[in-house]
């Protein structure tokens, strides 16, 4: 398997402009998150889905972010109008059912997307 | 609400020291706990994980965890590390009921000198 797969790796962009970030889970992966990673805040969960429905969107920062899972291989993070603020790294992971156990499994993080907003 | 709690921000050691890097939670029911790896600009591995049965699990790269529900704790150790230890090391919780919630710590930087 190839694993979660991120596109782009970098990406560059003048405050204003839109940003899309995509993400392929690992197949047959029931759940999604993105999360924001940045030196003062750390690791934020942003957005999650089960079954390409969004769950839990409490950690999105504001309107300008959205996230869409048209399909069970397929989401993205689109920032509109981006601003320097939202420079960091996003990642993408995907992660099992968890079955009768309960509770979550592991996650599988993708390589991530570097965004620089100047 | 649920939280982890990560005490050591950052760590520095020397090779061949051993390491405990503290994890406690904040949950009062049944959970499922990890331990996971990034190192320097790469992404979030799994170290290890428990789920349940024996309270020490042992993960890759010679790391283990104990947990120990009186304390709410589940701390990372190694006997010896090693320069590539280097990394920033992250605890994580998940409950078994009600609303799946995936809680990461905040992190730990870890360097070890060579």
């Amino acid at each position: 398997d190839a694993g979660v797969i991120q596109s782009p790796r970098h990406e560059v962009t003048e405050m204003g402009q839109e940003v899309t970030l995509r993400c392929k889970p690992i197949s047959g992966h029931d759940y999604l998150f993105w999360y924001r990673q940045t030196m003062m805040r750390g690791l934020e969960l942003l957005i999650y889905f089960n079954n390409n429905v969004p769950i839990d969107d409490s950690g999105m920062p504001e309107d300008r972010f959205s996230a869409k899972m048209p399909n069970a291989s397929f989401s993205t993070l689109k920032i509109q109008p981006s601003e320097p603020r939202d420079s960091a790294v996003y990642f993408c992971a995907s992660s099992p059912f968890w079955g009768n156990r309960g509770g979550g499994d592991t996650q599988y993080f993708g390589p991530g997307t570097r965004l620089t907003v100047l | 609400a649920q939280s982890v709690s990560q005490h050591n921000h950052h760590v520095i050691l020397s090779e061949a020291a051993s390491l405990e890097l503290g994890c406690n939670y904040s949950y009062g029911g049944t959970v499922n706990l990890f331990w996971y790896v990034q190192y320097p600009g790469q992404h979030l591995q799994l170290l290890l994980k428990y789920f349940s049965g024996d309270p020490l699990v042992k993960g890759i790269k010679g790391f283990e965890a104990e947990f120990i529900k009186s304390k709410f704790s589940f701390n990372l150790r190694k006997p010896s590390v090693q320069w590539s230890d280097t990394a920033e090391y992250f605890c994580a919780v998940t409950s078994t009921s009600g609303t799946y919630k995936y809680i990461f710590g905040t992190g730990t930087r870890l360097k070890v000198l060579a």
